[in-house]
């Protein structure tokens, strides 16, 4: 059983690109959390998901991210013309419920350049 | 506001000796609190949580303890190992039901042989 499975682990991209970060569950997890860790900083929240559904997005910047989990396949977290103040590690984390313990990815870590 | 607060923000000990890491937190009302490692480039990983009524919670040379009146818990490591270094995180949990968790930024803990 894999665990939380992110890729890609380290992403480049110049300022104005889109930036795609994917992210597949636990097995049997159907619960999916976006976070973003700054450099210096703590784990920041962004977006819950479950299947098909945005439970909330409180976390999101209002622009130029979105977040996605469709019913087949890994969870998305995309962002839109990058800026430089986009980088940073954006780990994921899932469960198979909302009260149950949630497990991190490695992290995807983005650079704009 | 809810936040969550590590001290020392950083540390440095010889293999083998031991070391106790501070969280003080403001959350509320209050669902349990994590203990987290992680290493350089990885995501975290749960060491010991703890609920409202538990006072200490042991996970190997890991000792969590928890003050739920004065909102202050300790991460003891005893006999520390060079693969103790990593940043030992608090997150705690808002009531239950909440998936929110709220990070702390982190004691970064390096083991000199």
């Amino acid at each position: 059983n894999a665990g939380v499975m992110q890729n890609p682990r380290h992403l480049v991209r110049r300022r104005g690109q889109e930036a795609r970060l994917r992210c597949s569950p636990m097995k049997g997890h159907s619960h999916v959390y976006w976070y973003r860790q700054l450099p210096e900083e703590g784990l920041k929240f962004m977006v819950y998901l479950q299947k098909e559904n945005i439970i909330d997005e409180s976390g999101m910047p209002k622009e130029r991210f979105s977040a996605e989990f469709p019913k087949e396949g890994p969870s998305i977290l995309r962002i839109q013309q990058v800026v430089r103040g986009d980088s940073a590690a954006y780990f994921c984390a899932s469960s198979m419920g909302p009260n149950t313990e949630a497990f991190f990815g490695q992290g995807t870590r983005l650079t704009v350049v | 506001k809810n936040q969550v607060e590590q001290s020392p923000q950083s540390l440095i000990i010889l293999e083998g000796k031991n070391c106790t890491l501070q969280c003080n937190y403001t959350v509320s009302p209050f669902s349990n609190l994590r203990w987290y490692k992680q290493d350089t480039g990885r995501g975290p990983v749960s060491l010991t949580i703890m609920t409202f009524s538990e006072n200490t919670k042991s996970n190997g040379r890991y000792t969590a303890t928890l003050d739920a009146d004065t909102k202050q818990s300790s991460l003891h490591i005893t006999a520390s190992q060079l693969s103790d270094s990593a940043s030992y995180i608090c997150v705690v949990s808002e009531s239950s039901g909440t998936y929110k968790y709220i990070f702390g930024t982190g004691t970064r803990l390096k083991v000199l042989a």
